[in-house]
């Protein structure tokens, strides 16, 4: 079965410095990887995606996420936070080999960026 | 990006009775829609798979006659959750993919925050 852990609860950050939000995922294929965002009562907001290619993607509002297959680990990643970052972080897995077409998502991290 | 949308946002209903939420592909077409519930400071837990055309693909645990599935037409699926109980009070959310553009990303709804009481 495919899963996905996200370690940490929340992850605190000063507004302008670097941030890094853990992501590891468990698939018997490769996998499909997504970072999602949701903000107080609202939906999911894409970010960004892992399927083949480059380990290093670029996403929405300056995040990017680095894919390493050894580590089984898609962390995500911003050079500069701001306070308005401040939201709940989904990471996502979709199994290619197993054919489901829904993601599994982990626990979820509360970022709170501090001004 | 392709949007989704699901109404109502906010329902408050009374304890026996039935609440329908719709989700809607605005701008493509889904033969299969996601159904998640999401309970306070956890994760999504996936509920159902809606297949237009065909009935529910529900997960374990998930009682069918309880939460009503219908897709009905590409664009358009139901959650109809039946003789509502306080305990079904939830963030219930849809998404879809655009699989006609090929994309792998799914869209999600706004959500629906239903307060049985």
């Amino acid at each position: 079965a495919q899963s996905v852990a996200q370690p940490e609860d929340q992850v605190n950050v000063a507004e302008g410095n670097p941030l890094t939000v853990k992501c590891t995922y468990s698939v018997s294929g490769n996998p499909y990887l997504f970072w999602y965002v949701q903000y107080p009562n609202r939906g999911l907001q894409f970010l960004l995606k892992y399927i083949t290619g480059d380990n290093l993607v670029k996403g929405s509002y300056g995040f990017e996420a680095e894919f390493n297959k050894s580590q089984t680990s898609f962390h995500l990643k911003k050079p500069s936070a701001l306070v308005s970052d401040s939201a709940l972080y989904f990471c996502a897995v979709r199994d290619i080999k197993r054919g489901r077409r829904a993601l599994t998502f982990g626990s979820g991290t509360r970022l709170q960026v501090q001004p | 990006g392709a949007v989704v949308s699901q109404h109502p946002s906010r329902v408050i209903c009374k304890s026996g009775t039935s609440v329908k939420i719709e989700c809607r592909s605005l701008d493509f077409q889904a033969t299969t829609m996601f159904w998640y519930r999401q309970f306070p400071k956890q994760s999504l837990m996936l509920m159902a798979t809606s297949n237009e055309g065909s009935k529910a693909t529900y997960e374990q645990g998930v009682e069918k006659d309880k939460f009503l599935i219908n897709h009905a037409s590409l664009t358009l699926s139901t959650l109809t959750v039946t003789s509502a109980h306080p305990e079904d009070s939830s963030f219930y959310i849809c998404s879809a993919r655009d699989q006609g553009q090929g994309l792998t990303e799914a869209f999600f709804g706004q959500g629906t925050r239903l307060t049985v009481v």
